[in-house]
């Protein structure tokens, strides 16, 4: 059974933070790793991740994958306000891709 | 309206009834998912389906139906609803196996059984 872990489960920081968040997986068939930021409604995408070390960037998010070690860490530098969501980590499996997610993680941060 | 759309947003049906939640989007994307988000267990798959006519099993099928006789729509049917099937419920779709832009989902329905 195809396993996607995520820690921590919630986190409250300061605004102007950075906060890192893990994602660790156990899966068959790996073909990528996903982020997505989740706030009130559907889930959004942020990264893409296939390759081991090669570092994604928008902004101020940023994520990198180890497929040695099969984890992902998504950092947020210069936290926001608007930052506040829950932080969803999905591998893609199989010739359909189909995702398996992690429960995310709550992030809120407070003035 | 361009995009993938979920309709209702928000169901109340009482147990054993037939309910369909409707998928529908306008990229023609091949692949498109059928997900419930429940406190506990964040995004399990129910059913997914890579093209017109060819639909598969995900995590947790029993007591769901789908079909896809066009791209552009994929319903998911409660043939008997319980009360462990409250949840929302969200469409995905892809256009490609490993498309950069990852699934985009839905905006969800929310899904009461009584």
């Amino acid at each position: 059974e195809d396993k996607v872990v995520q820690s921590p489960l919630s986190l409250v920081v300061h605004e102007g933070d950075t906060v890192t968040l893990n994602c660790s997986y156990e899966v068959t068939n790996f073909r990528s790793l996903l982020w997505y930021k989740q706030e009130k409604k559907a889930p959004t995408f942020l990264f893409m991740l296939t390759s081991s070390g090669i570092e994604k960037k928008s902004g101020r998010l940023s994520s990198i994958l180890d497929k040695k070690e099969l984890f992902s860490i998504l950092n947020i530098t210069a936290t926001q306000t608007g930052d506040s969501a829950i932080y969803l980590c999905a591998v893609a499996t199989g010739t359909a891709s189909k995702l398996t997610f992690g429960t995310g993680t709550r992030l809120q941060v407070t003035l | 309206d361009a995009g993938i759309t979920q309709s209702p947003r928000y169901k109340i049906t009482e147990t054993g009834r037939q309910v369909t939640l409707m998928c529908h989007q306008t990229w023609s994307h091949s692949y498109m998912f059928w997900y419930r988000q429940d406190l506990g267990h964040g995004l399990r798959l129910i059913y997914y389906s890579a093209a017109a006519d060819i639909t598969d099993k995900g995590e947790v099928p029993d007591g769901y139906v789908v079909s896809r006789s066009k791209t552009e729509n994929f319903p998911l049917t409660l043939e008997s609803a319980t009360r462990s099937q409250t949840s929302v419920y969200f469409c995905a779709s892809s256009g490609a196996r490993d498309s950069p832009y990852g699934y985009t989902f839905g905006s969800g329905t929310r899904l009461t059984v009584v």
